[in-house]
């Protein structure tokens, strides 16, 4: 979806390095989120965000942060990068919806990165 | 593209056929459901959503069907197209206000 982007779209690193990926929307919407994908498993959470300076960990925070400096933007960095931070990981928005994630998420293209 | 997935579940119908992706969820107190389409260099792609007070909803070609009674939920795919090969992901909205995702179900579809 071209309302969300990130880059960059794939990157290789070495371990120790301090590495951040960037999402931005131009859907307007308040919430964004930071996801990881792992060969044969589904999205898992790694922050989420609700508002500009709103933060929360998600189900894998550990090794990574994020800052949401403004609406359309969420990064997310690995201070040190590890290789087992190899994964896909995308980023998605959504609206306000009645309640905590029931609203529809539209995710980014994803970025590939691979720790050496 | 990336592979999304090298060891999903799979699901091979020939083009024209009807599919049905099954998806079990962990979380009796989950309200909302989603299931989403993620072709090979994408990311997830929304289809179609169901809340915990409906059984059934209906899209253009798409069928989701939730049986709580057994914690289940599938998307059926009516006469199946070349261009819906992708790997499809339920996701719950469950107790802890996390959305969950499930492994994912390759879908490839013969000509």
């Amino acid at each position: 979806d071209a309302d969300v982007t990130q880059t960059p779209r794939n990157r290789i690193t070495k371990t120790g390095k301090r590495i951040m990926l960037e999402c931005s929307q131009t859907k307007g919407h308040d919430r964004m989120y930071w996801y990881r994908q792992d060969p044969g498993l589904g999205l898992r959470l790694i922050y989420y965000s609700f508002d500009v300076k709103d933060i929360n960990k998600g189900e894998i925070s550990d090794g990574y942060s994020v800052s949401r400096q403004a609406q359309a933007k969420f990064s997310l960095s690995l201070e040190s990068a590890i290789p087992n931070q190899t994964a896909l990981y995308f980023c998605a928005t959504s609206d306000r919806g009645t309640g905590l994630f029931t609203d529809t998420q539209y995710f980014g293209p994803g970025t590939r990165l691979t720790v050496l | 593209g990336e592979s999304v997935g090298l060891h999903l579940p799979t699901l091979s119908v020939q083009e024209g056929d009807n599919s049905i992706i099954n998806c079990a969820y962990s979380n009796s107190a989950s309200d909302y459901f989603i299931w989403y389409k993620q072709e090979s260099g994408k990311g997830p792609q929304f289809i179609i959503d169901i809340r915990s007070n409906m059984d059934k909803r209906q899209g253009q070609r798409v069928t989701v069907l939730l049986n709580k009674t057994v914690k289940h939920l599938s998307l059926q795919i009516a006469a199946t197209q070349p261009g819906d090969s992708a790997v499809y992901f339920c996701a719950e909205n469950n107790a802890g206000n996390m959305l969950t995702f499930g492994g994912g179900t390759r879908l490839m579809v013969k000509p």
